[in-house]
């Protein structure tokens, strides 16, 4: 059974530019979560996907957006990057929901210069 | 407004000693979770629960709905445990959209 992956690592962007990070559900999962996590803070929910539709969204604005694909794998992409969505960026996996244990990725690390 | 307080912000103990982190919710909920943070920022879930009281080996979790309040014990606490816990709290919207709300951690650092 292979747990959540994500890609990539570490990325460094510059202020204005877009990004897209990627995540791969561990197996037979049909929801995955986004989280940013700010160096010392808790993680905050981003969204939430449902076998390819958005099901439900914390604060963030419409320049984060997201995909999940028939496979599970799902996007990240945030554009016109600024300065403070420098963070760490998890994403999870469950089978139902969040009312079920999460499983997390290892996350990725993006800086924004 | 869904907000989690966590207590305390940081705790350091000696080895063996018996470990509480407290959770603090402001609304209703239908679920709270309990997760491990290590340094590097991988995260483990250790436990979800809606009510009473889970229990795996050395860590306890306990909940109390009336109260909105949970606690996370560790007995027999040694360095290994040393690392970020966090609380998260679900909460179900009017419309029934879910969305999990994190505490800002716990930073626990055991001593041998």
């Amino acid at each position: 059974e292979t747990g959540v992956t994500q890609s990539p690592t570490h990325l460094i962007k510059t202020r204005g530019q877009q990004v897209t990070l990627r995540c791969s559900s561990q197996s037979g999962h049909n929801t995955v979560s986004w989280y940013q996590q700010a160096l010392g803070q808790g993680p905050q929910f981003i969204f939430q996907y449902y076998r390819e539709e958005e099901n439900g969204r914390g604060n963030f604005p419409p320049r984060f957006s997201g995909l999940q694909f028939p496979n599970y794998s799902s996007e990240l992409n945030v554009n016109a990057l600024e300065l403070d969505d420098s963070a760490l960026y998890l994403c999870a996996s469950s089978l139902r929901g969040f009312t079920d244990t999460q499983y997390f990725g290892p996350g990725t690390r993006l800086t924004v210069l | 407004k869904n907000e989690v307080e966590q207590s305390p912000q940081n705790l350091t103990a000696q080895e063996g000693e018996f470990i509480t982190i407290n959770c603090s919710y402001s609304v209703g909920i239908s679920a709270l979770h309990w997760l491990q943070q290590h340094p590097g920022g991988g995260i483990v879930s250790l436990f979800m629960l809606s009510s009473g009281k889970k229990k795996h080996g050395r860590l306890i979790a306990t909940i109390n709905i009336q109260e909105k309040h949970s606690s996370l014990h560790i007995t027999a606490s040694h360095p290994r445990d040393s690392a970020v816990y966090i609380c998260a709290a679900l909460f179900i919207s009017n419309f029934g959209n879910e969305k999990l709300t994190f505490g800002t951690g716990t930073r626990l650092t055991i001593i041998p």
